[in-house]
């Protein structure tokens, strides 16, 4: 059973336009939210990431937004770009352990 | 400067046969993983080493086994490979100190028929 559920499994954007992925998770010993990225073929390496007294940090294009009562927080990547397609997986670290979501395929379409 | 590495890169078993999956990192990091990616699943945690001399079990242990070798060398061992056990597998690190990045190597790509 996945600790972190993540949403959608795949999406499609134009160039300039907003992704949005959005991860929900159960287990509030949770201490740090990571975003990772990973093209094919490729291992993931961390794009961005978020603790759950803050409630959105922005590098970039990419933002995370953090809801610790909904326990619920999301990606946004605005104006995309052909580079950003990829998977993204959200993730949750509980005692140096990281709890992965399903992953999310974006495309993004020139 | 490597980072973290992993040999072979494409491995095919038969079902039964044995292998080791090796891994390294010079980065200095105290803590090793290993993962396995299925389409639809994201990662999910096997083994880990929290500090040289330890391993414990993650998400999904049966059927692997691990050794820490030393402080750079994590192997993940499939004593008796299974079509299951069809999946990409990563390593990775980590330095439990200062920020909570895990550094993935390239992914190891196994099929058993």
């Amino acid at each position: 059973q996945q600790q972190v559920k993540q949403s959608p499994q795949s999406l499609i954007v134009q160039k300039g336009g907003i992704s949005i992925i959005n991860c929900a998770y159960e287990n509030t010993a949770f201490d740090y939210f990571p975003w990772y990225q990973q093209f094919p073929g490729k291992g993931p390496a961390l794009l961005i990431a978020i603790r759950p007294d803050v409630s959105e940090k922005k590098e970039g294009r990419f933002t995370i937004s953090f809801n610790k009562s909904a326990k619920q927080f999301s990606l946004h990547i605005m104006d995309s770009q052909p580079g950003d397609s990829a998977t993204y997986f959200c993730a949750a670290t509980n005692d140096y352990k990281l709890s992965f979501g399903a992953g999310t395929t974006v495309t993004v379409r020139a | 400067n490597a980072g973290v590495t992993q040999t072979p890169k494409f491995q095919v078993l038969k079902t039964g046969q044995s292998m080791t999956l090796q891994c390294a990192q010079d980065m200095n990091h105290n803590s090793m993983y290993w993962y396995r990616q299925d389409p639809g699943m994201g990662l999910r945690l096997i083994y880990y080493s929290a500090s040289e001399g330890t391993t414990d079990k993650g998400e999904v242990p049966n059927g692997y086994n691990v050794s820490r070798l030393n402080k750079r060398e994590f192997s993940l061992r499939l004593e008796s490979a299974a079509p299951s056990q069809t999946s990409v597998y990563f390593c990775a690190s980590f330095p439990r100190q200062g920020p909570y990045e895990q550094y993935f190597g390239p992914g190891t790509r196994l099929t058993v028929t």
